[in-house]
């Protein structure tokens, strides 16, 4: 087993629509939760980062983590063509100290 | 721009060939990630350097091999080839102490 599974997707939404990707992660030692954007074989590129339950926003995008349900997701609000792209969660192990990132879900807003 | 540089672009080379991929932290970082994305793949963590000392390991082959230089810029050689290596691989670094990571551009090393 995977200690980050990441939904596989693909995802296909109307622009506009509220997007939701999920990941869920199995080591009580990983405490630092990130969302990063990777467009076409680019490099990745950091959107959000917390370290703690509960919420966290920046403009149109929400990190949620639970850790109690090791459960992290990212909500897209208002989605736009330029968010088609492959989202990953990442979660560093503070005691292995290094990130584990999940296989990536790809979303695709169609105008 | 992440501030972090990855040469070359594109690499092509044969199989049992040997190469080496160059990485230029963002100022200030002293960590630096090597990952392998192959075609349709998450990434994969390799190895990760602090200060010029190996941090962390990952699924990385014995055939390859990487290190960080007084400078802390960082190089990842690969050596005898096959067409299983193709593949992107990006390089990361971080501020100390804090493990939000910012890529490069990537180098796609394409095996023949």
């Amino acid at each position: 087993q995977k200690e980050v599974e990441q939904d596989p997707g693909p995802l296909s939404v109307p622009e506009g629509a509220i997007v939701s990707l999920n990941c869920t992660y199995s080591n009580s030692a990983f405490q630092y939760f990130m969302w990063y954007r990777q467009y076409s074989r680019k490099g990745p590129e950091l959107l959000m980062y917390t370290y703690s339950s509960g919420n966290k926003e920046d403009g149109r995008f929400t990190a949620q983590v639970d850790k109690s349900s090791k459960y992290i997701s990212l909500f897209i609000r208002d989605s736009q063509p330029s968010d088609s792209a492959t989202y990953l969660c990442a979660i560093f192990n503070t005691n292995a100290g290094k990130s584990t990132f999940g296989d990536g879900t790809t979303l695709t807003v169609k105008p | 721009d992440s501030g972090v540089t990855q040469t070359p672009k594109h690499l092509i080379t044969a199989t049992g060939q040997r190469v080496t991929l160059r990485c230029s932290p963002r100022s200030g970082d002293l960590s630096v990630y090597w990952y392998q994305q192959s075609l349709d793949q998450g990434l994969q963590f390799l190895i990760q350097y602090y200060n010029g000392e190996e941090r962390a390991k990952g699924n990385i082959l014995e055939r390859f091999s990487a290190q960080q230089f007084p400078d802390l810029h960082s190089e990842l050689n690969l050596s005898s080839l096959e067409l299983g290596d193709s593949a992107l691989y990006f390089c990361a670094s971080s501020l100390p102490g804090v493990d939000t990571q910012y890529f490069g551009p990537g180098t796609r090393l394409t095996v023949l």
